[in-house]
Parts: structure tokens; C-alpha cells; sequence
């Protein structure tokens, strides 16, 4: 089956960087999506990797290893508003998307 | 300001109704697709639509019935014969071109069946 595992949860303090991690087993692979979503509202397009590497835009950041099917999301200077869930969805080889079921980030001042 | 507009956005019905949630696009896009989102969970694909006059089913089409008559419009019906359809509803659209196609999203219906 094909299956996108991140944390549940995670806390971070205001300013300082957090790192959220991504691990994917799908049937093939097209591309890794990283979406912000606030609580009730819908999810926001963050970033998008196909290729190996860290892709940097602004405070956040994209990693991604496909071989060893794991990627990760940087932000750095964390602040109030990045309080959120991040989610992790992988374009399969039928360029369906498969979503993991979010983590949900707390920024404590 | 082009986007995708979803109504309402809070939804209550009574079990045994059938209820259509609305998805509005004016960002010219060609496909279109229904999500649904529980707590705890990833989004699960209920419909996708790529071209006018064509749609598929998801991952959990049961209960769930869509059309796409126009380009700017994917209306959902939730069926009575839906057994759990209270949930965060979402649309979404995309250029339906290419590898990287991102897909945005309206801001979601939430339906409450009583």
C-alpha cells in the first residue's frame, strides 16, 4: 500500500527553527508537495520537489532524498502566524496525489 | 481576483438528506477535484474532474455524486447513502497540465449531519 508518515505534533518557540519531516512508500514518484493549512481554512501550496536537494524559498525551505523516500520542511525565524498544520502529499506514478495526515505545528512565544 | 470560492461554509442537514456543496473556479483552470478531510487524517480524493462533461471517481466515491457541466463549475452531492459525511469538505483546481501541476484550494465547506 502506499502510505505518508509525519509527526502528529510538534512544538517550536518563537525565532528560533523547526524541522519537519516527511518518509513516503508510494508507487512511483512525481514530485513531493508541501502545503501550510491553518486550522478551518484551506491548505496553501508551499513548496514542490522532483529532484534531490534543498530547495530554499524565504524562511522556508524543501529538502528531498528520493532514495531514501524522505524529505523535510525548514522554517526558520519562526513566528506566531506559522502556527499551522504542514502537510506532506507525494505525486504516485498515475500522478494521483497521496496525502499525509498533516503535522501540526504550536509556536510558543 | 481570481480563485476558487466554496458555499456555503458551514452546512447542517439532517440525516437521510441529500445536500450539494458548491465549488466555483474563475482561474480558468481544467480540472477540478473533490476532498474530504477528517481529523487525524490525510485528505482522501472523493471525485476529479479533468475536462468539462468527464469526471472520475477517487478513493472513496460511495455515497457521493459530482457534475461538471461548465469549466468554472464542480458541484458535490452528498447522498443519503453516504454513511459518515460529516467531514471538512474541499475543492480544489489545477491547470490539469504537465508533472507540476499544484492544485489550489477553496476554503471548504463544513457539513454537520444531524
Amino acid at each position: 500500500g502506499q502510505n505518508i508518515d509525519q509527526p502528529t505534533e510538534m512544538t517550536a518557540t518563537e525565532g528560533a527553527i523547526v524541522q519537519i519531516n516527511c518518509t513516503y512508500q508510494t508507487s512511483g514518484f512525481n514530485g513531493l508537495f508541501w502545503y501550510q493549512q491553518h486550522a478551518g481554512e484551506a491548505p496553501t501550496f508551499l513548496s514542490y520537489n522532483v529532484l534531490d536537494g534543498l530547495e530554499e524559498k524565504g524562511r522556508f525551505s524543501s529538502f528531498l532524498s528520493r532514495s531514501k523516500g524522505y524529505s523535510y520542511l525548514l522554517l526558520k525565524e519562526l513566528q506566531m502566524k506559522d502556527s499551522a498544520s504542514y502537510l506532506c502529499a507525494v505525486l504516485d506514478s498515475n500522478y494521483q496525489l497521496i496525502w499525509g495526515a498533516g503535522t501540526k505545528l504550536i509556536i510558543k512565544p | 481576483d481570481g480563485g476558487i470560492t466554496q458555499s456555503p461554509k458551514y452546512l447542517f442537514r439532517k440525516e437521510g438528506q441529500n445536500v450539494t456543496l458548491s465549488c466555483e473556479q474563475n482561474l480558468n483552470h481544467d480540472a477540478m477535484y473533490w476532498y474530504r478531510q477528517d481529523p487525524g487524517q490525510g485528505l482522501r480524493l472523493i471525485y476529479y474532474s479533468q475536462i468539462v462533461n468527464d469526471f472520475q471517481k477517487g478513493d472513496i466515491a460511495e455515497g457521493y455524486s459530482v457534475s461538471r457541466e461548465k469549466k468554472e463549475s464542480f458541484p458535490l452531492t452528498v447522498t443519503s447513502a453516504q454513511k459518515n459525511p460529516t467531514a471538512f469538505y474541499l475543492c480544489a483546481s489545477s491547470t490539469g497540465q504537465g508533472i507540476t501541476d499544484t492544485q489550489y484550494f477553496g476554503p471548504g465547506t463544513r457539513l454537520t449531519v444531524l
